[in-house]
């Protein structure tokens, strides 16, 4: 397996503009994460879904951010409008869940998002 | 409030030496705690995860603790080789819900020749 995929892995935008983040979890995880990674704040869980529904969403900052997951091999996280406050380093996560509980995110390479 | 506090903030050691990093957690209710490691610019890899009832758990030259009781975990590494450098999560899993994890900001260790 691939791991998790991830694109674009760099991403440089003009405040305004709309980012649009894309992942591909590991064939047969059930559940997707998405984060967010800065120096201030360390890593962040932002969204998560489970069998391609959003469960928890508290993380996200604000009404700017929005993820869907139209499939199990796909979930993108779309910033509209984007802010240079929003500059980080995103990253998408996948796991199957055991009975025990004692699943392992395996996480992608994330993407760079520079706004400026 | 849930919190994870990890020390030191950052470490340098010498090829070859032994380093211990401490994470404490104030969780609560407790499911299980992981430790990760994450290379420049890459994403967190999973070391080890520990349930409430694990003491101690290794993989390679990774050993880490749990004292459930006074809530403290620890990271040792062992003959620490250059491939080591990199920044060490400690990530606490709260039972509310089903993927409610709680992160530290991590140490990053630097394993000079």
């Amino acid at each position: 397996d691939a791991g998790v995929i991830q694109s674009p892995r760099h991403e440089v935008t003009e405040m305004g503009q709309e980012v649009t983040l894309r992942c591909k979890p590991i064939s047969g995880h059930d559940y997707l994460f998405w984060y967010r990674q800065t120096m201030m704040r360390g890593l962040e869980l932002l969204i998560y879904f489970n069998n391609n529904v959003p469960i928890d969403d508290s993380g996200m900052p604000e009404d700017r951010f929005s993820a869907k997951m139209p499939n199990a091999s796909f979930s993108t996280l779309k910033i509209q409008p984007s802010e240079p406050r929003d500059s980080a380093v995103y990253f998408c996560a996948s796991t199957f869940r055991t009975s025990g509980g004692e699943d392992t995110q395996y996480f992608g390479p994330g993407t760079r998002l520079t706004v400026l | 409030k849930n919190q994870v506090e990890q020390s030191p903030q950052s470490l340098i050691i010498l090829e070859g030496k032994n380093c211990t990093l401490q994470c404490n957690y104030t969780v609560s209710p407790f499911s299980n705690l992981r430790w990760y490691k994450q290379d420049t610019g890459r994403g967190p890899v999973s070391l080890t995860i520990m349930t409430f009832s694990e003491n101690t758990k290794s993989n390679g030259r990774y050993t880490a603790t749990l004292d459930a009781d006074t809530k403290q975990s620890s990271l040792h590494i062992t003959a620490s080789q250059l491939s080591d450098s990199a920044s060490y999560i400690c990530v606490v899993s709260a039972r509310q819900g089903a993927q409610k994890l709680v992160f530290g900001q991590g140490t990053r260790l630097t394993i000079n020749p």
